[in-house]
C-alpha cells in the first residue's frame, strides 16, 4: 500500500513570498489533515477535510493560508505571503472515515519550509 | 478546549531499565488517547491507542481518568526504542473522523 505522498520535501523562500505544498493521501482515505509542526513542538492541526468538504479550519490563519481538496483526493496548502514564523514542517495525514475507524492517522514525510 | 502535556522534553535511560513517558491531558468530555512515535528518519506513526488495551513492542499505556493521565510504560528499554514519542488526544468520535491534539513530545534516548 502506497503511503501519503508530499512534495516538495524542502523549500526555502524569503518572507512575503508565496509557497504551495501538495499532498496525495492513501487511496480510499476520505479524511485528510494538514498539520504544522514548529521545531520543538508537537504537530498542530491547521485544517481537516472530509472528502472535499472542510470539517475544521479553526486554527488556519486565513489571512495568509489557504487549502483546497478538489475532487476529494489530492490537496494543496498555500501560504501567501509567508512570514518568518511560518518556518515549520507541514505534515499531511489521511485516515479512513467509517465504522471501525481505529483513529490511526497515516502521515507523510512532511514538507520543511524555511522562511528567510 | 483540549490540551495535552508531556512534561519531559528528553528522557534518557539505560538499556534494560524501565521506561515511563508521562502524559497528562485536559478535556471536559470523554477523550480517546493515543501514543504516536517517530523513529529517526521515519514518518510519524501510531504506536497504540487506549481503547485497544494492547501491548505494542512491549509498551503499554493505561488511561487514568481520575488523574487525567495516559503514561506510556515499558519494563525493559531497548536501543531500538530511541525515538520521539507524542501523546495525542481526540474527542470521542464514534464512527466519525478523529481530530488529534498532540503534546510537544518526549525524546527517549536509550543508552547502550
Amino acid at each position: 500500500e502506497a503511503g501519503v505522498a508530499q512534495s516538495p520535501r524542502y523549500k526555502i523562500i524569503e518572507k512575503r513570498q508565496s509557497v504551495a505544498f501538495w499532498c496525495n493521501p492513501i487511496s480510499g482515505h476520505a479524511t485528510l489533515y494538514w498539520y504544522q509542526q514548529i521545531l520543538g513542538q508537537g504537530p498542530k492541526l491547521l485544517i481537516q477535510f472530509q472528502n472535499n468538504g472542510v470539517v475544521d479550519d479553526s486554527q488556519l490563519p486565513k489571512d495568509r493560508f489557504s487549502a483546497e481538496r478538489l475532487k476529494g483526493v489530492d490537496s494543496t496548502l498555500k501560504i501567501q505571503p509567508a512570514k518568518l514564523e511560518d518556518s515549520a514542517v507541514y505534515l499531511c495525514a489521511s485516515s479512513t472515515f467509517r465504522g471501525g475507524n481505529t483513529g490511526e492517522l497515516f502521515f507523510g514525510e512532511g514538507s520543511r519550509l524555511t522562511v528567510l | 478546549a483540549q490540551r495535552v502535556t508531556q512534561p519531559e522534553k528528553l528522557l534518557s535511560v539505560f538499556k534494560g531499565a524501565p521506561v515511563e513517558l508521562k502524559c497528562n491531558y485536559s478535556y471536559s468530555g470523554s477523550p480517546e488517547l493515543f501514543w504516536y512515535v517517530q523513529y529517526s528518519r521515519q514518518r510519524l506513526q501510531l504506536l497504540l491507542r487506549h481503547i485497544s488495551r494492547e501491548s505494542i513492542k512491549g509498551f503499554t499505556a493505561d488511561l487514568n481518568k481520575g488523574e487525567t493521565s495516559f503514561h506510556l510504560k515499558k519494563p525493559f528499554a531497548q536501543e531500538e526504542d530511541s525515538a520521539m514519542y507524542y501523546c495525542a488526544l481526540s474527542p470521542y468520535s464514534g464512527a466519525g473522523s478523529y481530530q488529534l491534539t498532540f503534546g510537544k513530545g518526549t525524546k527517549l534516548s536509550v543508552i547502550p
